[in-house]
């Protein structure tokens, strides 16, 4: 295992629920990431978190909504979700967010919107 | 426009036998690049890294090369087993801003 989870590893959920995706990683890192991943698209970053603060935001719709507690720990806040939502939510870490460091990631959660 | 393009988009070969994927990518400045291979249901685990001075890089029977100057990177696995199948993504980082620029991936079948 590359020493970070993710829960849950399958979600469905109507357009009108609320519902968190959490990450946590055992790795020591600082930098913390949210990718998004669509069949047949490439892997697209939505936020990055560096020693807990957002240093990047890639123009995601406010009805995704990231928090970091801790440098461990990363939260994605879903609500009024639409169908197009759906892909697998894949979460990263990294000693820090700038140089050549390696990002680790996740299992994933396959989140399907209904 | 910074890109990383894939091809083949799928590939299906039989257990010991070889295959190349292919990357082109238009990143600039360039940093590195890297390959991952994802397992289905399962993240991306990075197989290899290289900056734009390296050649080539192996991790088993996984081995990677890069040319700078046409910039294509190839990844070519040798004597195939079952456990290959997964999706291989290319990565380019660019060097100013050290974003990752992905590729669509490659999904590999090794069939008996």
């Amino acid at each position: 295992e590359t020493g970070v989870t993710q829960t849950p590893r399958h979600l469905v959920m109507g357009m009108t629920n609320k519902k968190s995706l959490k990450c946590e990683q055992h790795l020591g890192h600082n930098a913390m990431y949210w990718y998004k991943q669509s069949a047949k698209k490439p892997l697209e970053l939505m936020f990055v978190y560096s020693l807990e603060e957002r240093v990047e935001n890639n123009s995601v719709p406010s009805r995704f909504s990231p928090e970091c507690p801790n440098s461990s720990h990363l939260f994605l806040h879903l609500h009024t979700l639409q169908p197009e939502d759906s892909a697998l939510y894949l979460c990263a870490s990294s000693l820090t967010s700038g140089g050549d460091n390696e990002q680790f990631f996740g299992p994933g959660t396959r989140l399907t919107v209904l | 426009k910074n890109q990383v393009e894939q091809s083949p988009q799928s590939l299906i070969i039989l257990e010991g036998k070889n295959c190349t994927l292919q990357c082109n990518y238009t990143v600039s400045p360039f940093s590195n690049l890297r390959w991952y291979k994802q397992d289905t249901g399962r993240g991306p685990v990075s197989l290899t890294i290289m900056t734009f001075s390296e050649n080539t890089k192996s991790n088993g029977r996984y081995t990677a090369t890069l040319d700078a100057d046409t910039k294509q990177s190839s990844l070519h696995i040798t004597a195939s087993q079952l456990s290959d199948s997964a999706s291989y993504i290319c990565v380019a980082k660019r060097g100013n801003t050290g974003k990752l620029i992905f590729g669509q991936g490659t999904t590999l079948q090794v069939k008996p």
